[in-house]
């Protein structure tokens, strides 16, 4: 079953935060996220294990809620090139060989 | 700058004709996975290889697709007969030899545009 993320879609302003979140309703083993420009293929961000553990990457942060099994990427001070569709990938601890990816989340960043 | 490639790029077919979508892995990675992308079903896990061996293709339909790995530098996916319903992005991807598919990075190709008409 497929990780629900939210929001859909969200339009920022540069320098704004967003907040995407994902969730899943089985036990994660890992969560992984990418960043999909149009046309082109995804891009990967990071990955978070199981253990509640919080990482980042420049402005962009994550962090996982094992007892949730959710996990949000923070954007901070949002520029430009964050624009793109985000996905989330949830590997399940039943087969964590497996990874299964939300529907996107398309964020846009304008001047 | 090591990349994963995928041929062709594009490709435009008749229904009922065969497809064949090829994929260099990054030169050392030894897991390659098969996704098919499309608005309706999102990013879609279909087959993924590790040393070559077919690990899982649960998510690829039996009757018409194939994937092979006749060597470590290349990764087919097959399509007989062809479907419109098939029309959709196929990305390849890639890991390095890790500990586990769950904690890997996956490197993607720029995938292949397939249109069946």
């Amino acid at each position: 079953q497929q990780p629900v993320q939210s929001p859909q879609a969200v339009i920022l302003r540069e320098g704004e935060d967003a907040v995407i979140n994902c969730s899943s309703s089985k036990a994660l083993y890992s969560v992984h996220w990418y960043r999909q420009k149009h046309g082109e293929a995804p891009v990967f961000l990071m990955i978070l294990l199981k253990g509640g553990e919080q990482k980042g990457h420049e402005k962009i942060s994550a962090s996982f809620n094992e007892k949730k099994q959710q996990s949000s990427l923070y954007l901070t001070a949002s520029q430009l090139s964050y624009s793109g569709t985000y996905f989330c990938g949830t590997a399940p601890v039943q087969d964590a060989s497996k990874l299964t990816f939300g529907t996107g989340t398309r964020l846009q960043v304008t001047l | 700058d090591a990349r994963v490639t995928q041929t062709p790029r594009h490709k435009v077919t008749e229904m009922g004709q065969e497809v064949t979508m090829r994929c260099q892995p990054i030169l050392g990675h030894n897991t390659v996975f098969w996704y098919r992308q499309t608005m309706m079903q999102g990013l879609e896990l279909l087959a993924y290889f590790r040393n070559r061996a077919p690990l899982d293709d649960s998510g690829m339909p039996k009757d018409r697709f194939s994937a092979e790995m006749p060597d470590a530098t290349l990764a087919t996916l097959k399509i007989q007969p062809s479907e419109p319903r098939d029309s959709a992005v196929y990305f390849c991807a890639s890991t390095p030899n890790g500990p586990s598919y769950s904690t890997d990075t996956q490197y993607f190709g720029p995938g292949t545009r397939l249109t069946v008409l």
